[in-house]
């Protein structure tokens, strides 16, 4: 079975500009979660997605904000871009988002913002 | 605001050595624990979860054990290997809704021959 796959893998922008990720997560998970990672910081909780519902959010700014398609895959767009959000970005996938359930993780997005 | 903590912060042994870490976690309103193994350039690997008090996971030589009432699990590795060498990341899962974990800082271990 794949795993959990994003595009693009590195990605340059500029101040100001936006950018889109995209996450395909493993055949059969409709949850799939977004994290991001600063130099020093732990993984911080974007959002989740659940049959195309955003059904838990972080604390990140508006500016950050996602979608889900009817086939799970789901993307992350930030608008306005700001040199703090560079940052390494998962995705996660489950089954259904239950507690119990491993969330699998994809080697993620290294965005520099210049 | 969730706090998750994990100590050490960075850990160097040998060969053979075994080791453990140790996470930190609110005890309230608590549902699952998870233990992740990351290795520089790879996805993040899941090792457990847990999410009953006294719970014990054993994967090879590594496991761990789990306090709900007091909020901590340790992670121990026996007769650690280089392949070992990675950053150990815990994360809290807690009730509300929706599927939120909060991580740990994690532990970066390293092993030397």
């Amino acid at each position: 079975k794949a795993g959990v796959t994003q595009t693009p893998r590195y990605l340059i922008k500029t101040r100001g500009q936006q950018v889109t990720l995209s996450c395909s997560p493993i055949s059969g998970h409709r949850s799939v979660s977004w994290y991001q990672q600063t130099p020093g910081q732990g993984l911080q909780f974007l959002f989740e997605y659940f049959s195309e519902t955003q059904r838990n959010k972080g604390n990140f700014p508006g500016r950050f904000s996602g979608r889900q398609f009817s086939n799970s895959r789901s993307e992350m767009n930030v608008s306005t871009l700001e040199l703090g959000d560079s940052a390494l970005y998962l995705c996660a996938s489950s089954v259904s988002g239950a507690s119990q359930e491993t969330q699998y993780f994809g080697p993620g997005t290294r965005l520099l913002v210049l | 605001i969730l706090n998750v903590e994990q100590s050490p912060q960075s850990l160097h042994v040998q060969e053979g050595d075994s080791t453990n870490f140790t996470c930190s976690f609110p005890s309230s309103n608590f549902y699952a624990l998870h233990w992740y193994r990351w290795e520089t350039a790879k996805s993040p690997e899941a090792l457990f979860v847990m999410t009953l008090n006294g719970d014990e996971k054993k994967k090879g030589r590594i496991s761990a054990t789990l306090n709900t009432k007091e909020g901590y699990s340790y992670l121990y590795i026996k007769g650690s290997q280089p392949e070992d060498s990675a950053t150990y990341l815990c994360a809290f899962r807690t009730g509300g809704g929706g599927n939120k974990l909060t991580f740990g800082t994690g532990t970066q271990l390293k092993v030397e021959l």
